[in-house]
């Protein structure tokens, strides 16, 4: 158990809609990172936020928005779901930005 | 071309055997992630660099921060190893770039 929580771990909605999938780090962690990783495009980097603060921003859609909460954790929030979007969404979680990641188990989107 | 490399993209090995995947990076980083996808797909963070050497059980890995080069080694390989394994690097964007892992199989 890496100490990351992610919620859901499945979905399954209709092309149009807006989810939003949860991540609750390691206690303490101050950096978490989102990623996408689907069959043709591999992992890709979205979004990292350090401390409530968004640090980095990857390869996002403006269709996607994502933030950290007081309480560390964070929200990514996708809009007007295409098929394509339909990937295995991870989050990570460190305690600074140079140490070790740990991974939640993901959720995984599947629009219909 | 891509600024995190692998290779080899697939490597299929001997229970035993010696093992070692490369990354190569063209930006300037902090620091250098190696991770483990089992079929599962859960990611396990094995080590974080920024320079030198770290070791763990049968796991090594380097880093040279000069040639812009990391090695992952595998020693007594099992197949339990069989996974992908993955680096990734983290920029001065503090953005974090994936290589496209490794796919590694390793034989009874």
């Amino acid at each position: 158990d890496s100490g990351v929580t992610q919620t859901p771990k499945h979905l399954i909605t209709a092309t149009g809609q807006r989810v939003t999938l949860r991540c609750s780090p390691r206690s303490g962690d101050l950096s978490v990172y989102w990623y996408q990783q689907s069959l043709d495009q591999g992992l890709q980097f979205l979004i990292h936020y350090y401390n409530g603060e968004e640090r980095a921003k990857g390869n996002i859609l403006e269709r996607f928005s994502a933030q950290q909460f007081p309480d560390l954790h964070s929200e990514l929030n996708l809009s007007s779901l295409e098929l394509g979007d339909s990937a295995l969404y991870f989050c990570a979680s460190s305690r600074t930005t140079h140490e070790k990641l740990f991974f939640g188990s993901g959720t995984q989107l599947s629009v219909l | 071309k891509n600024e995190v490399e692998q290779s080899p993209q697939n490597l299929t090995a001997q229970e035993g055997e010696f093992i070692t995947i490369n990354c190569s990076y063209s930006v300037g980083i902090s620091a250098l992630h190696w991770l483990q996808q089992h079929p599962g797909g859960g990611i396990v963070s094995l080590f974080m660099l920024s320079s030198g050497k770290k070791k763990h059980g049968r796991l090594i890995a380097t880093i040279n921060i000069q040639e812009k080069h990391s090695s992952l080694h595998i020693t007594a390989s099992h197949p339990r190893d069989s996974a992908v394994y993955i680096c990734a690097v983290l920029d001065s964007n503090y953005q974090l770039i994936w290589g496209a892992g490794t796919k590694l199989i390793i034989k009874p």
